[in-house]
């Protein structure tokens, strides 16, 4: 089955750039959606599409996905955006969805 | 915008079942997939299956084939995920997620029904 493969842990500044990493192999043939997942609560979609951000979501959150790495981009980064962050791709060849392992964003 | 509600917290015996319910409300039940996730005690996120309620048909991620069973009822708007011979393993938090297919990923999210199971 497929395999997504995330870093566990990345840490970023306030007002910084975090980026978070989501490798596969041809990922970028794939539609590539991310969770924002803070604890005791449900995840939340915040990129899906590889690149489309649902209504609510702030403009710093955005995607990219080509090759074999989908990135999850947070610019301007806030103390709010401490949380675990998970990719998630559709396995066509077994018709099942797949989720990464999951990276915690610190911010320090 | 659908909403997902779900029952409440649950203690089971270890070999007994479990059947947790997700009530859709605000949307077209019949348009849309319903998913489960679980997800273990400081773990990550496992897809355990899909129901598409307008077709009654299921579909499960291997682990969970033998042992979990996913319904939907049209006329409650309600799905529900049933685990089998429960494990210490299975103690974990149960979402079930709005699933618009592949392109759109999970939109929404019931809150989620802890189940933990004793021996």
């Amino acid at each position: 089955s497929y395999v997504l493969t995330q870093t566990p842990s990345v840490s970023g500044a306030p007002g910084k750039t975090a980026r978070i990493t989501c490798g596969g192999e041809n990922i970028g043939s794939k539609s590539v959606h991310w969770y924002q997942q803070k604890p005791g609560q449900a995840p939340v979609l915040v990129i899906s599409d590889d690149s489309d951000r649902p209504s609510g979501i702030p403009e710093r959150f955005s995607g990219s996905n080509s090759g074999n790495t989908a990135t999850l981009t947070i610019s301007r980064v806030e103390a709010g955006d401490e949380a675990d962050y998970y990719c998630q791709v559709w396995d066509s060849n077994i018709d099942h969805m797949v989720f990464g392992g999951g990276t915690k964003l610190t911010v320090l | 915008q659908v909403q997902l509600v779900q029952s409440g917290a649950e203690v089971k015996k270890a070999g007994s079942s479990v059947k947790v319910s997700c009530k859709a409300s605000g949307g077209t039940f019949t348009t849309y997939s319903i998913s489960w996730v679980r997800q273990a005690p400081g773990q990550g996120l496992e897809w355990m299956g899909r129901i598409i309620p307008a077709a009654g048909l299921a579909n499960y991620a291997q682990r969970f084939q033998d042992r979990v069973t996913i319904t939907a009822d049209q006329s409650t708007t309600t799905s529900y995920m049933e685990v089998t011979s429960l494990r210490s393993d299975d103690t974990a938090m149960y979402f079930c997620a709005r699933d618009r297919g592949y392109r759109y990923g999970f939109d929404s999210w019931g809150q989620g029904t802890l189940v933990i199971v004793s021996s």
